[in-house]
């Protein structure tokens, strides 16, 4: 079973709206979690880090929230964009990293 | 600045055949990666280098071999290739392998092996 659950698989949102990408782990012990934003086609690219301390995070319309108590991150996209169709990975670091299988987000004209 | 670098682009290679996969960053960072994406998986580390002249497995190391002469090169190796080594590669590099560092993949090698 996979450490990193990621819900739902997939999503279809209109432009201009907004939406929240989940991110569960049993990984432990906690060292930081990621968002990365992965075009089709390319490489995963960093959005955002979270360390156990850490609560939210933003970077630019894209906003991480962590619980480390319950284990939870959910990534908010706010006013979305079509640059924004993606697929969001999240991974989080223990003594190795561990990563989600990602949510695939389609934003539509 | 490039960044990370992989070649080829896309490969169809016969069952059987040797493969090396490429991979280059101009960052000079000391840690680097190999990872394959597979349809409704999370990435799965298959190889890694801590720094030059050291590499270790991950998580689906049978198959493959990598070597790190030097900072800048990582390749991938597939010995006989099989089919279920059909999938997108990934490479990454990192300024250290503490897992704190941002990883920063390449655009990736698709293969498919026949």
């Amino acid at each position: 079973k996979n450490q990193v659950e990621q819900s739902p698989q997939s999503l279809i949102i209109l432009e201009g709206k907004n939406c929240t990408l989940q991110c569960n782990y049993t990984v432990s012990p906690f060292s930081n979690l990621r968002w990365y934003k992965q075009d089709t086609g390319r490489g995963p690219v960093s959005l955002t880090i979270m360390t156990f301390s850490e609560n939210t995070k933003s970077n630019g319309r894209y906003t991480a929230t962590l619980d480390a108590d319950t284990k939870q991150s959910s990534l908010h996209i706010t006013a979305s964009q079509l640059s924004d169709s993606a697929s969001y990975i999240c991974v989080v670091s223990a003594n190795k990293l561990s990563f989600g299988a990602g949510t695939t987000v389609t934003v539509r004209a | 600045i490039a960044g990370i670098t992989q070649a080829p682009t896309s490969q169809i290679l016969a069952a059987g055949r040797r493969m090396t996969l490429r991979c280059t960053q101009d960052m000079r960072h000391n840690a680097m990666y190999w990872y394959r994406q597979d349809l409704g998986l999370g990435l799965r580390l298959i190889h890694y280098s801590n720094t030059a002249g050291t590499t270790g497995k991950g998580e689906v190391p049978d198959g493959y071999s990598v070597s790190r002469a030097n900072t800048d090169d990582f390749p991938l190796t597939l010995a006989s290739a099989v089919p279920s080594q059909t999938s997108v590669y990934f490479c990454a590099s990192s300024d250290s392998g503490t897992g704190s560092d941002t990883q920063y993949f390449g655009p990736g090698t698709r293969l498919t092996v026949l």
